[in-house]
Formats: structure tokens, C-alpha cells, sequence
């Protein structure tokens, strides 16, 4: 069964802050890495990633793979309260599904 | 302006009652896409559509059905048989292709609450 695990879970910052979300799949026949951010309705589309080591970046936000290692971190660096909001990993697998994981959950404070 | 409209916005329903949520898109996108999303749980897969009168089974399907008649349509029948049906309702769609296939785009929801 294909699974995609997040953490942290929850994570809370204040503003100027640096912050570092982790992403772990298993999933067959991987095809390529996804990262939303979702606010308050439908989630919008950051990131697909699917070559190891090469860093995608837009902003403070940035996001590299690491194929050998299953995983996947995204990076926001100099937070603002803007970017409060739940941030969602997915995997591209078999027939191009998506699993998702459950999310981190981002507070930053003023 | 092209993209995913999902109606109705909210939905309220008596238990044992069928109720279809409706999703359309003029993306002109392949593939269409069922969510559900429940607090703590992240999005997981009902059912999803590649093609025009074809579809498959997700992780969830259960108390689920669906149709995929025309291309910008995908309507979801939540039924009685499906025993938690409280949720958030998310509809995406993506096009086909290597690469352009993987980024799907998100309907704006429908909440159902089954009262």
C-alpha cells in the first residue's frame, strides 16, 4: 500500500522565522513529488519535483527530493503570517494517483 | 477564466438519503479526480477518471458512485451505504501527458454534513 508520512504534524513560529517540513513515500513505481499549501479551501499547487538533488525554488520557498532517501523537505525561510496554513506532500504512483500525507499544520505568529 | 467550479458550496443531509455532488471543469483536463478530506487525515483518493466514460476505484470508494459522461463533468453520489459521510469534498483535474500529467488543480469544495 502506497504511504506518504509528514511531519511535524503541527509546527508553530514566529514571524522571521526559518522553518523545515519533512515528507517520507513509499510508493510504486514513483513518478514524482507534489506540494501544496492549502489555506482555507482548495489546495494550490507549490512544487513537483522529480529529479534527486536538484532544488526548486520560488520566493522564500524552496523544496529538493532525495530519491535514495524517500523523502522530500520543503523550506520557508523569513515566515510571515501569510504562510499559516496546512502544507500537503504527494506522491505520484502507479496510474499517476496521488497519495497524500496528512499534512503539516503551520502557525506563525506576529 | 478556466478552472474547477464545485456545487453547492455546503450540503446538508438526513441519513439514508443519496446526495450528488457536482464538479466541472473547462481546463479541457483528461483526468478528474475525488477527494475527501476529514480533519487530521489529509486528502484521500475516492475515485478518479483518466479518461471519457472510464473510471477507477481510489483508496475510499465505498457508499461512493460515480460517471464521467462528458469530459468537463465528474459527479460524485455520496449513498447511504456510506456510513461516515461527513466530510470536506475535493474535485481536481489534470491534464495528460508526462510531467503535465502529476499537477492536479482543486475545485473550491463541498462541506456535507449529515445530520
Amino acid at each position: 500500500e502506497d504511504k506518504v508520512v509528514q511531519s511535524p504534524l503541527s509546527l508553530v513560529v514566529h514571524e522571521g522565522d526559518t522553518v523545515t517540513l519533512n515528507c517520507s513515500y513509499e510508493v510504486t513505481n514513483f513518478r514524482s513529488l507534489l506540494w501544496y499549501k492549502q489555506e482555507k479551501k482548495a489546495p494550490t499547487f507549490l512544487f513537483m519535483l522529480t529529479s534527486s538533488g536538484i532544488e526548486k525554488k520560488s520566493g522564500r520557498l524552496s523544496s529538493i527530493l532525495d530519491k535514495k532517501e524517500l523523502s522530500s523537505i520543503l523550506n520557508i525561510t523569513a515566515t510571515q503570517t501569510g504562510d499559516s496554513a496546512i502544507y500537503l506532500c504527494a506522491a505520484v504512483g502507479s496510474n499517476y494517483k496521488l497519495t497524500f500525507g496528512k499534512g503539516t499544520l503551520l502557525t506563525v505568529n506576529p | 477564466d478556466g478552472g474547477i467550479t464545485q456545487s453547492p458550496k455546503y450540503l446538508f443531509r438526513k441519513e439514508g438519503q443519496n446526495v450528488t455532488l457536482s464538479c466541472e471543469q473547462n481546463l479541457n483536463h483528461d483526468a478528474m479526480y475525488w477527494y475527501r478530506q476529514d480533519p487530521g487525515q489529509g486528502l484521500r483518493l475516492i475515485y478518479y477518471s483518466q479518461i471519457v466514460n472510464d473510471f477507477q476505484k481510489g483508496d475510499i470508494a465505498e457508499g461512493y458512485s460515480v460517471s464521467r459522461e462528458k469530459k468537463e463533468s465528474f459527479p460524485l453520489t455520496v449513498t447511504s451505504a456510506q456510513k461516515n459521510p461527513t466530510a470536506f469534498y475535493l474535485c481536481a483535474s489534470s491534464s495528460r501527458g508526462e510531467g503535465r500529467y502529476n499537477e492536479q488543480f482543486f475545485g473550491p469544495g463541498t462541506r456535507l454534513t449529515v445530520l
